[in-house]
Order: structure tokens, then sequence, then C-alpha cells
């Protein structure tokens, strides 16, 4: 069966700072991968997708980046964190388009 | 208008009610219909995924899907202390996939 690993679960970090968050998937080729972030009565902004090695699409321009270097792994980057970059940031993975998403736990980050 | 309109709650029902859940859409486009449950600080786990108009029903749980009054539904049948979560619908087209602000439900012992 698949698997979807994120981590951290937490993460306090100072403005200014770099972040770097994983997340990969087990059991499954070449998936869709996504990140979004999660604000509290928000819903389920999406910032990056991917759908295969090295291609990355952006939702949204703002403070972060994404990689993907090898086929089940996806990567969410910043080289210096915004206050406002403070979230709940969730790994998806799909098999296909408009098949459904799968979610890791998410990561809890804090920029104080 | 949002494309996905949810209400938030908070849903607050005794254990062993029926708990009825609703999105509303505006994009007649929408052909994939999903349910998300989320307890605290978890991501999202999927409940149901339908295609297209009518139900689907998986233990106690039934989606609605009525693409003509552009309105999804999900129904908890006696429902559980363990029900308790916030419930994401979700929707997509052949580009885009959207989700509502979650309800957030309690079931009461």
């Amino acid at each position: 069966s698949q698997t979807i690993h994120q981590w951290p679960a937490t993460l306090v970090q100072p403005v200014g700072s770099p972040l770097s968050l994983e997340c990969t998937v087990e059991g499954t080729s070449n998936p869709n991968l996504y990140w979004y972030r999660q604000a509290a009565g928000r819903g389920l902004q999406l910032l990056f997708y991917s759908v295969g090695i090295g291609q990355i699409s952006s939702e949204v321009p703002q403070n972060l980046s994404a990689s993907r270097p090898q086929d089940r792994q996806f990567i969410l980057s910043s080289k210096k964190l915004l206050l406002s970059d403070s979230g709940f940031y969730l790994c998806a993975w799909s098999a296909l388009d408009n098949s459904p998403l799968h979610f890791g736990n998410g990561t809890r980050l804090t920029v104080t | 208008q949002k494309e996905v309109e949810q209400d938030p709650g908070p849903l607050s029902v005794p254990e062993g009610a029926i708990v009825s859940l609703n999105c509303t859409y505006s994009n007649s486009a929408f052909q994939y219909f999903m349910w998300y449950r989320q307890y605290s600080r978890k991501g999202p786990e999927l409940l149901m995924y339908t295609y297209s108009s009518g139900n689907k029903e998986d233990g106690r749980f039934t989606a609605q899907v009525d693409k003509s009054s552009k309105y999804i539904s999900l129904f908890i049948r006696d429902s559980q202390p363990s029900d308790s979560a916030t419930y994401l619908c979700a929707m997509s087209d052949d580009n885009d996939m959207r989700f509502g602000a979650g309800t957030r439900l309690t079931v009461k012992p």
C-alpha cells in the first residue's frame, strides 16, 4: 500500500532563517505531488505541484520554492522566512489527474 | 462568490444522531467530488470519492451529489464521538481541484 511521510511535524523558526520541509511517498511510481498550506477557516491553498522529476508548477508567487530531486521526493524551501509564512503545510500525492489526493500529516510552522 | 462554499460550523450533535454536511459550488465543470476527514493536527484523510451525480454509501457514510443544484452532501449515520473532526469537501474538473474551508463537527457522548 502507498504511504506518505512528511517531516518535521512541528517547526519553530526565526524570521530570516531558511526552511526545508521534506515529503516522500512509498508504494507508487511517478505520482503527482503537491504542497498545500492550510489556514484556519480558509481551506487549502495550493502552493506547488509536480507531475515529474524536475517539473514544478507554482500556483502562488511568494517567498517559497519547491523541488523534486527524485521521483517520490518533494521538498518545500525558503531562503528567508517571513512572519507570514507561518501556517500548516501539507504534502499530498495522487496517482493520476483527477484522482483523489492523499495527504501527509502536515508540518506546523511557526515563524517568530 | 467563493467557488466552493461550506458552512464552517461548529456543529455539535449527540452520539447516535444523523449528521448532514453540505457544500455548494459554482463551477459546473466539476465532475469529481470528495469528502475528507481531518482530525486536529493531522492531515486530511479521504473518506468518499464520487464521480458525477448520485449516491455512494460506505458503512455509516453516504455521499450525495446533485450536479443540477451544484450541491453535495455527506451523511453520517449513528454518529460516534470518534467522528468528531473537521470535514472538508473537495471537487475537481480536468484542470483544477478546489476545497471547502471545512465544517467542524463534535459528537458528544
